[in-house]
């Protein structure tokens, strides 16, 4: 089993609605959580970040973490074409002696039609 | 602003030959990382660094290695190319905090074949 767990979609929506994605974990270790966007044949992108459990909101995008349910979600408002892409969730237990080590989901891919 | 630097962009390569893929960065970043993508796979960790002359194990090291003389770079050196290691591979590099986690600038890829 994976340890970070992402379904592939692809996830189709007309312009302007309301993109939900989210991520499943099981290492209770994880304190970092992160949301990587990454367009076609390009290489992924922070988009947000968060620390523990709770809400940031950044323009469109807002991202939840739920540690007691090992649960992370990504929501894009207003969604434009532009939003078109690959959404990545990663995690990091955030001990400096690691390296920065990521762990990534499988990556969601979206497509907002015009 | 050229960040993360992966060459080649592409490479095709019979099997059991070796090749090196070239990772350089100009933000001196302590910490970098190299990253195999597949279908449905996300990104694995293959080696990372976390200073000159510093290398350790990621998730699927088998059949790579790596070394850092230097802070800018950070090669990955396949030692006998196999089919299995067709994948996009992709360079990170961040800065360290004691703090903790911070954020991957990842370069544009390289895309390898192994026939």
């Amino acid at each position: 089993q994976k340890e970070v767990e992402q379904d592939p979609g692809p996830l189709s929506v007309p312009e302007g609605a309301i993109v939900s994605l989210n991520c499943t974990y099981s290492n209770s270790a994880f304190q970092y959580f992160m949301w990587y966007r990454q367009y076609s044949r390009k290489g992924p992108e922070l988009l947000m970040y968060t620390y523990s459990s709770g809400n940031k909101e950044d323009g469109r995008f807002t991202a939840q973490v739920d540690k007691s349910s090992k649960y992370i979600s990504l929501f894009i408002r207003d969604s434009q074409p532009s939003d078109s892409a690959t959404y990545l969730c990663a995690m990091s237990g955030g001990v400096k002696a690691a390296g920065n080590k990521l762990t990534f989901g499988g990556g969601t891919r979206v497509l907002v039609k015009p | 602003n050229a960040g993360v630097t992966q060459t080649p962009k592409f490479q095709v390569l019979k099997t059991g030959q070796s090749m090196t893929l070239q990772c350089a960065q100009d933000m001196n970043h302590e910490y970098m990382s190299w990253y195999r993508q597949d279908p449905g796979m996300g990104l694995r960790l293959i080696h990372y660094s976390v200073g000159a002359g510093i290398t350790d194990q990621g998730e699927v090291p088998n059949g790579y290695n790596v070394s850092r003389s230097t802070t800018e770079d950070f090669p990955l050196r396949l030692l006998s190319a196999a089919p299995s290691q067709t994948s996009v591979y992709f360079c990170a590099s961040s800065y360290s905090w004691q703090g903790g986690s911070t954020e991957a600038f990842f370069g544009q890829g390289t895309r390898l074949t192994v026939v």
